[in-house]
């Protein structure tokens, strides 16, 4: 079966702080992994990762993919209020040519004022 | 404006009732999803379908229908064989291509069956 495990399930930090959210997988046939932001309804999507090692980084937020240790980490430096989300990470998997994301269970970010 | 819209945003049934959600897309793509989500869990895939008159089933399809006669257009039916219909419902559409392609989500209907 597969499995995407994220963690911490809960995060409290004060502005400015820097964190790190974590996903492991176990999973058949993988072929990317996928960082979304969830605030009051519809995910945003954050980076798509396919290749192991390589940053992607966009302003405050960067992610990182090791597909040996079959992990990604999220990072978010100097934090804001705006930051406070659940944050979720997807696996894609392709499974005789039908592709589908199996999501974790999500973190929650809370960022102090 | 391309998006993807879904309705109603909340939707109130009793129990024994079919009840069918709406999620209409412009953004021309092949492929259509629907997940579920609940408090403190992540979303789980109901149906989805990646051309139109084909649709294969998620993880947890038990009580539900879906249709895509149209390309822009995938209704999720929620049955009274539905166990726990009470959640959040969100849909997405994505390109289909090898690879896995990121899906772009609709604004979601809360269903709740009393």
């Amino acid at each position: 079966e597969d499995k995407v495990v994220q963690s911490p399930l809960s995060l409290v930090v004060h502005e400015g702080d820097t964190v790190t959210l974590n996903c492991s997988y176990e999973v058949t046939n993988f072929r990317s992994l996928l960082w979304y932001k969830q605030e009051k309804k519809a995910p945003t999507f954050l980076f798509m990762l396919t290749s192991s090692g390589i940053e992607k980084k966009s302003g405050r937020l960067s992610s990182i993919l090791d597909k040996k240790e079959l992990f990604s980490i999220l990072n978010i430096t100097a934090t804001q209020t705006g930051d406070s989300a659940i944050y979720l990470c997807a696996v894609g998997i392709s499974n005789f040519g039908n592709e589908k994301l199996t999501f974790g269970t999500g973190t929650r970010l809370t960022i102090i004022p | 404006d391309g998006g993807i819209t879904q309705s109603p945003k909340y939707l109130f049934r009793k129990e024994g009732q079919n009840v069918t959600l709406s999620c209409e897309q412009n953004l021309n793509h092949d492929a259509m999803y629907w997940y579920r989500q609940d408090p403190g869990q992540g979303l789980r895939l109901i149906y989805y379908s990646q051309i139109v008159n084909d649709f294969q089933k998620g993880d947890i399809a038990e009580g539900y229908s879906v249709s895509r006669e149209k390309k822009e257009s995938f209704p999720l039916t929620v049955t009274s064989a539905q166990k726990n219909p009470t959640a959040f419902y969100l849909c997405a559409s994505s390109w289909f291509e090898t690879g896995v392609a990121e899906q772009y989500f609709g604004p979601g209907t809360r269903l709740t069956v009393t």
